[in-house]
């Protein structure tokens, strides 16, 4: 069966910092890989996608993530994160091959220092 | 252009109630998924729905119930609420099967 592993529930960074969330997933064909982010009692917004083609991604805010096959890993990374990007991420992976649906791992909250 | 709406915001219900969410996708999106997200997990997947077909269904009690109408909005139902049922119900809205999915604010929903 499918599904996202999010090994850090809570990571903490000081502002300017950089940063790398880590995700692990399980799916039997190529992926469709998303990152999502939410912040406090709000909807989920796309960062990012990987559907096929460069396994490096570029998103919007400054993050990017990188397709790594043989690790099985689709990690997100921001060189310098700003005290706004403090949020919950979730990494994704769509199951493309029957009902779309999209599968979540239970997220990172980041926290930012000053 | 508007995005993905949902009604209402919030709710508050008592345990044996019925509750009806509505959203609204984006305009020339034919597709609507729901997802129900638990406080600190991450969304779950409950139904999706393509020109007004249902195509997929999550690991959700037959309480469960969705439905999609001519102009692509949908409803989702759910009977005999239960404590658990407590969550952020999220509507995601996408162009066709196997597209980006554009997801609302969602409806946060709280029984007593």
């Amino acid at each position: 069966a499918q599904s996202v592993t999010q090994p850090d529930i809570h990571i903490t960074v000081s502002e300017g910092a950089s940063l790398e969330l880590r995700c692990n997933y399980s799916y039997g064909a190529t992926p469709y890989l998303f990152w999502y982010v939410q912040s406090p009692g709000q909807g989920l917004q796309l960062l990012l996608k990987y559907f096929s083609g460069d396994t490096l991604v570029q998103g919007i805010k400054g993050f990017e993530a990188e397709f790594k096959r043989s690790q099985s890993s689709f990690n997100l990374r921001k060189p310098s994160v700003h005290w706004s990007d403090a949020a919950e991420y979730f990494c994704a992976v769509g199951d493309m091959n029957r009902d779309d649906k999209i599968i979540f791992g239970k997220g990172t909250r980041l926290h930012i220092l000053p | 252009d508007a995005g993905v709406t949902q009604s209402p915001t919030h709710l508050i219900k008592t345990r044996g109630q019925h509750v009806t969410l509505r959203c609204s996708p984006i305009s020339g999106h034919k597709s609507v998924s729901w997802y129900q997200q638990v406080l600190g997990q991450g969304p779950q997947f409950i139904f999706q729905y393509y020109e007004k077909e249902e195509r997929g269904r999550g690991n959700f009690p037959d309480r469960f119930s969705a439905r999609q109408f001519p102009n692509y909005s949908s409803e989702l139902n759910v009977n005999a609420l239960l404590l658990g049922d407590s969550a952020l119900y999220l509507c995601a809205s996408s162009a066709r099967v196997y597209n980006e999915q554009f997801f609302g604010p969602g409806t946060r929903l709280t029984v007593l």
